[in-house]
């Protein structure tokens, strides 16, 4: 079975720097996804990036990047130009590439943005 | 176009008895999936469901229940309620089943069991 480990249960930046995220996974398969999901206090979840294990070029999307590291099963999400409003929990996920949705979470990191 | 939608909001509930949680996925979609997420465990995969069919399901004890109607709604049911169900009842909607659709989270369903 998948299994997704988030090693920093809180994380804490000063607005306006830079944070990375650290997240690993395990499996057997060699295609899949993988996502950045962020749940602030409101408990919605928005997906913040996603990356296809197939794709060598690592995802970004404004101020978040990602460094997948396939080999090393390393899936780490750095924050630029850290907001106040990018506080939240931030969740890693795995998702097969065949057949089921069903996604694979890590236990979350919170983030603190200290202004 | 309408994110998902999760009724109701709230929901507290006595031990013993049971409990409906409904899903309205965003037009088009037809693929719905529903997550619990607690403290303790995190974030876990209940049930999915595509074309009415369940097509995938989780490590839950057969008290928790799915289905899905013809026009994508899908609904969840906890029977004999314990107090360990008390969580968050996340619902996700796909365009389809398979690889390479995004999932949309809903706002939850707050379960409170007393």
């Amino acid at each position: 079975a998948q299994t997704v480990t988030q090693s920093q249960p809180e994380m804490s930046v000063q607005e306006a720097e830079t944070v990375t995220l650290s997240c690993t996974y395990d499996t057997s398969e060699s295609d899949y996804y993988l996502f950045w999901y962020k749940q602030p206090p409101s408990r919605q979840m928005i997906l913040v990036i996603r990356q296809e294990a197939y794709k060598q070029q690592n995802a970004t999307e404004n101020r978040f990047s990602v460094n997948f590291q396939k080999a090393a099963k390393s899936f780490s999400l750095k924050i630029s130009d850290s907001q106040l409003g990018d506080a939240a929990m931030y969740f890693c996920a795995y998702r097969r590439d065949q057949g089921a949705q069903k996604l694979v979470f890590g236990q979350g990191t919170r983030l603190t943005i200290n202004p | 176009k309408a994110g998902v939608t999760q009724t109701p909001r709230y929901l507290i509930k006595t031990r013993g008895q049971q409990v409906t949680l409904s899903c309205s996925p965003i037009s088009g979609h037809r693929s719905v999936s529903w997550y619990q997420q607690t403290p303790g465990q995190g974030l876990q995969f209940l049930f999915e469901y595509f074309s009415e069919t369940q097509r995938n399901k989780g490590n839950f004890p057969g008290r928790f229940s799915g289905r899905q109607f013809s026009n994508s709604r899908s609904e969840m049911n906890v029977s004999t309620l314990e107090l360990g169900d008390s969580a968050l009842y996340l619902c996700a909607s796909s365009p389809r089943f398979g690889t390479g659709y995004e999932q949309y989270f809903g706002p939850g369903t707050r379960l409170t069991v007393t």
